[in-house]
This record gives structure tokens, C-alpha cells and sequence, in this order.
């Protein structure tokens, strides 16, 4: 079946840099566009990120542009996300998701389990 | 950006009711409006997409409607396991946008 498992989050002081991973299992990788989307705690929704299959095609949230990195390994079935100079307010649970609708990319299905990343001193 | 508002917040409701949530958006963005179940401490899960198209393996007391700026979700008869938070989402146009979500309880 579909499944995306994350990884590589944690606790980093603001100023510092974090590596999120993405592995997908069950269906093509190098079909599909990918995207991250977040939850700060107790919070809504906040979508982050899509990257196309090939890579040509990223788009970022103004609230993250210039500081997240997305990319893709299709050799390994890898989606990451770079972090640098994370804020508190970067304080979140990050799902990786299956993007749908072709290269709107806009439906997203599945979602990985999530991961915590906290900002903190 | 379009701003997408959900109401009520939160609900409260008997097994068996019939349960309206409603999605309104900023700008009219056709039936590009996508629902989502979060139970609580999972991901969230596509329920719904074009506004009333349900996803394979979702209950038929399921249903959604709307188009332009006024959409709803409807569950029929509610029964335990719908207790979760529940999302709209506009896929109209980047930065994708989603309600502040409506946390339904079961009485």
C-alpha cells in the first residue's frame, strides 16, 4: 500500500538548521508531485511546499521562502526539506504528502505520519 | 492569499444526528474545495475532493456540496468513529489554503 514514512525531526535552537526526509513506498515516486504541509500545536493546516516529479517545478509559502529547501531523490524514493534559520514559529508537525491533480499538484493524498520539529532555546 | 472560514469551530453532537459544516472563501474559486478527516493524533485524511467527489472507501453518510464561495460538508447519521477535526482546503490557486478546522464531538 501507499506509505510515507518522515524523518529527521527534533529539537534546534532558532538560528539553526534542520533536515526533514520523506520516504515513500507503494507507487511510483517519479510520477507524482510531493508536498509538505504543517501543523504548528494545536493548530490548523499550513501548506509549505510542492516540488514536481522532476524537480523543475518547486514552489514555496512566502512564510518559509528563502530558508526551506525542497528536493527530491527519485532513485531512492526520497522527498526532503531543507530548514536554515529556523524561528519559533517554525515550531510544527511536518507531513510529507502524495500530491494529486496532476501539475496543479493542489489534492493531497496520502500524508506521511508527521514529525516534530521544535524551535527553542 | 484566500482566506478560507469554517464554522461552527467546534461541535457537539449526538450519535445519529444529521452534522453540517460549512467552508466560505475569499474569492470564488469554482468547486476547487477539498475536505479532510483528522482524528486525533493522525494525519489528516482526504475525504472529499472537487467539493462533493467522495474518496474511494469513505462512508456514504458522507456528502459535500457547494461551488463559488459556499461549501459544505455533511454527515447523515453520525456515528462514533467521525469523532475528529475536519479541514477544508482550497485548491484553487498557491499558497493552497486551508479552514482554521471544525473539531467535532461526540455527546
Amino acid at each position: 500500500q501507499v506509505q510515507l514514512v518522515e524523518s529527521g525531526g527534533g529539537l534546534v535552537k532558532p538560528g539553526g538548521s534542520l533536515r526533514l526526509s520523506c520516504a515513500a513506498s507503494g507507487f511510483t515516486f517519479n510520477d507524482y508531485y510531493m508536498t509538505w504541509i504543517r501543523q504548528a500545536p494545536g493548530k490548523g493546516l499550513e501548506w509549505v511546499s510542492y516540488i514536481s516529479s522532476t524537480s523543475s517545478y518547486i514552489k514555496y509559502a512566502d512564510s518559509v521562502k528563502g530558508r526551506f529547501t525542497i528536493s527530491r531523490d527519485n532513485a531512492n524514493n526520497s522527498l526532503y526539506l531543507q530548514m536554515n534559520s529556523l524561528r519559533a514559529e517554525d515550531t510544527a508537525v511536518y507531513y510529507c504528502a502524495r500530491s494529486l491533480g496532476g501539475t496543479a499538484a493542489n489534492l493531497f493524498d496520502p500524508w506521511g505520519q508527521g514529525n516534530l520539529v521544535t524551535v527553542s532555546s | 492569499d484566500i482566506q478560507m472560514t469554517q464554522s461552527p469551530s467546534s461541535l457537539s453532537a449526538s450519535v445519529g444526528d444529521r452534522v453540517t459544516i460549512t467552508c466560505r472563501t475569499s474569492q470564488s474559486i469554482s468547486n476547487y474545495l477539498n475536505w479532510y478527516q483528522q482524528k486525533p493524533g493522525k494525519a489528516p485524511n482526504l475525504l472529499i475532493d472537487a467539493a462533493s467527489s467522495l474518496q474511494s472507501g469513505v462512508p456514504s453518510r458522507f456528502s459535500g456540496s457547494g461551488s463559488g464561495t459556499d461549501f459544505t460538508l455533511t454527515i447523515s447519521s453520525l456515528r462514533p468513529e467521525d469523532l475528529a477535526t475536519y479541514y477544508c482546503q482550497q485548491s484553487y490557486s498557491t499558497p493552497y489554503t486551508f479552514g482554521q478546522g471544525t473539531k467535532l464531538e461526540i455527546k
